[in-house]
């Protein structure tokens, strides 16, 4: 099983700076990751697929980065409503997730 | 647009079997590249895989709970069905259904996710 991990747990910033979030994998994934979005009481919403490509209908202040270990998200300038918890997901094996990564108001 | 909604019972006791059904809409597992997959969510913890069924009914488990899980469709009623055996508190999770392509193997659309508790 591949194993994801995240850093940092939680990430506290004000709207307006930027964000970047790490994820690792435990062997190379090649570009086969992806971040989601959830907040609470929601499901989780896909950002970024193959690393670097937004799904349809995200806001460019998204991007993703990374190949083969390492892989960032990073969120340009921080709007209200990216106050949230973001996951990776890689699919090169059987899907595995990573712990998350909350993002919450300084 | 693409819909999914699980429907679950919200209270399991410990060692019953628990069924979830998925009910769909947008899309059909009829048609050739449809996957719908379950993942759960125990309260504060990460998202786990769990099994996956395809258009041409190809099954996948997760290895840890193979043994404890069966998927099945139903492409008469858009519906996906997962059972799990010999439930534990350990499986108290919202549980999710979401969607998959062949062409497009992210989860791109995802029911809106189900409480599940285990307890006596």
């Amino acid at each position: 099983e591949i194993v994801l991990t995240q850093s940092p747990a939680t990430l506290s910033l004000s709207p307006g700076e930027r964000a970047t979030l790490s994820c690792r994998a435990s062997q190379s994934i090649h570009s086969y990751l992806a971040w989601y979005q959830q907040k609470p009481g929601q499901a989780p919403r896909l950002l970024i697929y193959d690393a670097s490509s937004r799904a349809t209908g995200i806001p460019a202040r998204f991007s993703g980065s990374g190949s083969g270990t390492d892989f960032t998200l990073t969120i340009s300038s921080l709007e209200p409503e990216d106050f949230a918890v973001y996951y990776c997901q890689q699919r090169s094996d059987w899907p595995t997730f990573g712990p998350g990564t909350k993002v919450d108001i300084k | 647009q693409v819909t999914l909604k699980e429907s679950v019972p919200a209270l399991v006791k410990p060692t019953q079997t628990l069924t979830l059904t998925c009910s769909f809409s947008g899309f059909s597992l009829n048609t050739r590249g449809m996957r719908v997959s379950w993942i759960r969510q125990p309260p504060g913890k990460a998202l786990e895989w769990l099994a996956r069924i395809d258009w041409d009914d190809d099954k996948f488990y997760s290895t840890s709970l193979k043994t404890r899980l069966t998927i099945s469709k139903d492409t008469s009623k858009n519906q996906v069905v997962l059972t799990m055996t010999n439930m534990g508190p350990v499986d108290t999770a919202t549980y999710y259904c979401a969607r998959s392509l062949l062409s497009f193997n992210w989860f791109d659309s995802w029911g809106q996710g189900t409480l599940v508790t285990v307890s006596s």
